[in-house]
């Protein structure tokens, strides 16, 4: 088994839909949450970080961790075409290794 | 502030040989780190390098090297190149205590 599982899509929704994006992992020990953001023919950039379970909101994003039940979750609001992208979600332990998804890739329709 | 700039952006290569990407990170930053993403395996950690040191690193084979110089700026160097290596090369760099990486835009090796 992975240590972090993604669905790669492509998920294709409609412009101003509310887009769900979820990893599940199986390592306990990881303790810090990530979701990064990948445009084609650039590097990664961070969206969203959060170290504990809950909902963690930042404009049109929300992050959401679930440890108990291994699971974590990105929701973009009023979805925009420039939110077309690949979506990483990625994790820490205690090692300091991050351990990346490997992401979903993202269609917003116009 | 300049980001993380990395060179070559593309690069190919024949099977046998050895190549040596190179990154800059940001002003200030000491911590860098190397990832590999290919579609199949996705981004998988390389290494990580603070103050000339290699600090951490991943499940890669011994083919796989890097080294920091005094100014963080770091290299990788993959020997005996193989089709697999065909991949993009991420270098990232943060400030020591923080979690919060950036990337550079990477290297596209390719290996005929």
């Amino acid at each position: 088994q992975k240590e972090v599982e993604q669905d790669p899509g492509p998920l294709s929704v409609p412009e101003g839909a509310i887009v769900s994006l979820n990893c599940t992992y199986s390592n306990s020990a990881f303790q810090y949450f990530m979701w990064y953001r990948q445009y084609s023919r650039k590097g990664p950039e961070l969206l969203m970080y959060t170290y504990s379970s809950g909902n963690k909101e930042d404009g049109r994003f929300t992050a959401q961790v679930d440890k108990s039940s291994k699971y974590i979750s990105l929701f973009i609001r009023d979805s925009q075409p420039s939110d077309s992208a690949t979506y990483l979600c990625a994790m820490r332990g205690r090692d300091d290794k991050i351990i990346f998804g490997k992401g979903t890739r993202l269609h917003i329709l116009p | 502030k300049a980001g993380v700039t990395q060179t070559p952006r593309y690069l190919i290569k024949t099977r046998g040989q050895q190549v040596t990407l190179s990154c800059s990170p940001i002003s200030g930053h000491r911590s860098v780190s190397w990832y590999q993403q290919t579609p199949g395996q996705g981004l998988q950690f390389l290494f990580e390098y603070f103050s000339e040191t290699q600090r951490n690193k991943g499940n890669f084979p011994g083919r796989f090297s890097g080294r920091q110089f005094s100014n963080s700026r770091s290299e990788m160097n993959v020997s005996t190149l193989e089709l697999g290596d065909s991949a993009l090369y991420l270098c990232a760099s943060k400030f020591e205590g923080t979690d919060t990486q950036y990337f550079g835009p990477g290297t596209r090796l390719t290996v005929l």
